[in-house]
């Protein structure tokens, strides 16, 4: 079975800070995906970033960045120069191909970005 | 495109009343999933199909809810009887990515239920 932890339940910051979520994963597959989403408090859910498995480059596009870490199952999500905007709960997800791609969730991290 | 269509956004319903839940998912998709958002159990999934035929029913908390699609562009959630427990957000998702893209799945705004 398959498993997302987030630790932090809330974490609040200025505007302009930097603001880093963590993710655990659990999974016994070697092919894996693993997602952030965002939640607004208008409620709808917004696919972020995507990494596969077999890819364990780290990126960067526009404010967002990501670390991935096979060796310690963990899939952190870094939002640089926060703004009110970013305000928003955020899930990390996982899900495998031979398990027809259903993700599993986190319980989901809530921002708060003060102006 | 028009995304992932959910309808209705609100329904209030009373005790015992059937609720029917729609979607509509991206032309072109080929998996749909039905997720169920409550404060006590998170992010659910409820089911999903693969090219219309379901493939994973297991989340589905009881008989008292069916789901169907038709055919490649709807889908229905049903409650019948439906009960104040199964007050949350429904999501409606489809994907329909490559294995390199993951299959990222989009969802829709979400139905929010009350049952009084």
């Amino acid at each position: 079975a398959q498993k997302v932890t987030q630790a932090q339940t809330e974490i609040s910051v200025v505007e302009k800070e930097d603001v880093t979520l963590d993710c655990v994963y659990e999974t016994r597959d070697t092919t894996y995906y693993l997602f952030w989403y965002k939640q607004p408090p208008s409620g709808e859910l917004v696919f972020l970033i995507r990494r596969n498995s077999f890819d364990e480059q780290n990126e960067i596009s526009g404010r967002y960045s990501w670390n991935f870490q096979k060796s310690t199952s963990s899939f952190n999500f870094t939002i640089t120069a926060s703004q009110v905007v970013d305000s928003a709960v955020y899930f990390c997800a996982l899900s495998i191909k031979a398990a027809g791609n259903k993700l599993t969730f986190g319980g989901g991290t809530r921002v708060l970005v003060k102006p | 495109d028009a995304g992932v269509i959910q309808s209705p956004r609100h329904e209030v319903t009373e005790m015992g009343q059937e609720v029917t839940l729609r979607c509509k998912p991206i032309s072109g998709h080929d998996y749909l999933f039905w997720y169920r958002q409550t404060m006590m159990r998170g992010l659910e999934l409820l089911i999903y199909f693969n090219n219309n035929v379901p493939i994973d029913d297991s989340g589905m908390p009881e008989d008292r809810f069916s789901a169907k699609m038709p055919n490649a562009s709807f889908s229905t959630l049903k409650i019948q009887p439906s009960e104040p427990r199964d007050s949350a957000v429904y999501f409606c998702a489809s994907s329909g990515g490559s294995r390199d893209r993951g299959y990222e799945q989009y969802f829709g705004p979400g139905t929010r239920l009350t049952v009084t």
